[in-house]
């Protein structure tokens, strides 16, 4: 089985761009979850989405945004970037939000 | 909110054992444990449902004490290639999974 694919895996934008990253999940597993780590913060949870519906969403602003497709690939959002923003952003895909999550590589974005 | 790991770092010898805790301010309905290396995507490792059964695959173990709302990482006579920063993820139903901060380890020959 083909595992979590993210792209791109590297991404360069200045402030107040905005951008989108891409994930596909394993086959067959409908719930997708982003994350966003860095050094000083670890893994901190975006959001997650099972069968194109936002179930779960934590504690960051509305600039992230995501969405997720009839085939279960799903996308996300970063609108007005800050330099804050800067990281590695991670998605995961599993059978149930609460089940084993498979990471994909990761996009790793700088904002300059 | 996010579960507390201890410690935040470790350095050890080949061959010496580590344990790792994970602590909750929340009841626990699962946990589970993630190795990642350097410029790599977190791995599982395995996890650990509510009923306080050990699990373990080769040298590594863990134990969740639903009780006390921590569970414990266990690597037996490490490994070179246990080097890495391990991440517990705490959560149930439907609220996904919330990790900690991470335990760094390096293994030293």
């Amino acid at each position: 089985k083909a595992g979590v694919t993210q792209t791109p895996r590297y991404l360069i934008k200045t402030r107040g761009q905005q951008v989108t990253l891409s994930c596909s999940p394993i086959s067959g597993h409908r719930s997708v979850s982003w994350y966003q780590q860095t050094p000083g913060q670890g893994l901190q949870f975006l959001f997650e989405y099972f069968s194109e519906t936002q179930r779960n969403k934590g504690n960051f602003p509305g600039r992230f945004s995501g969405r997720q497709f009839s085939n279960s690939r799903s996308e996300m959002n970063v609108s007005t970037l800050e330099l804050g923003d800067s990281a590695l952003y991670l998605c995961a895909s599993s059978h149930r939000a609460a089940d084993t999550q498979y990471f994909g590589p990761g996009t790793r974005l700088t904002v300059l | 909110q996010q579960p507390v790991q201890s410690p935040q770092a470790v350095i050890l010898r080949e061959g010496e054992d580590a344990v790792i805790n994970c602590s909750s301010s929340k009841a626990l309905y699962s946990v589970h444990w993630y190795r990642q290396k350097h410029g790599e995507a977190p791995v599982f490792l395995m996890i650990l449902l509510k009923g306080g059964e050990q699990k373990g695959h080769e040298k590594i173990s863990a134990s969740f004490n639903e009780k006390k709302q921590q569970s414990s990482l266990y690597l037996t006579a490490s490994q070179l290639s246990y080097s890495g920063t391990y991440f517990c993820g705490t959560g149930g139903g439907a609220d996904g999974l919330t990790f900690g901060k991470g335990t760094h380890l390096i293994i030293q020959p």
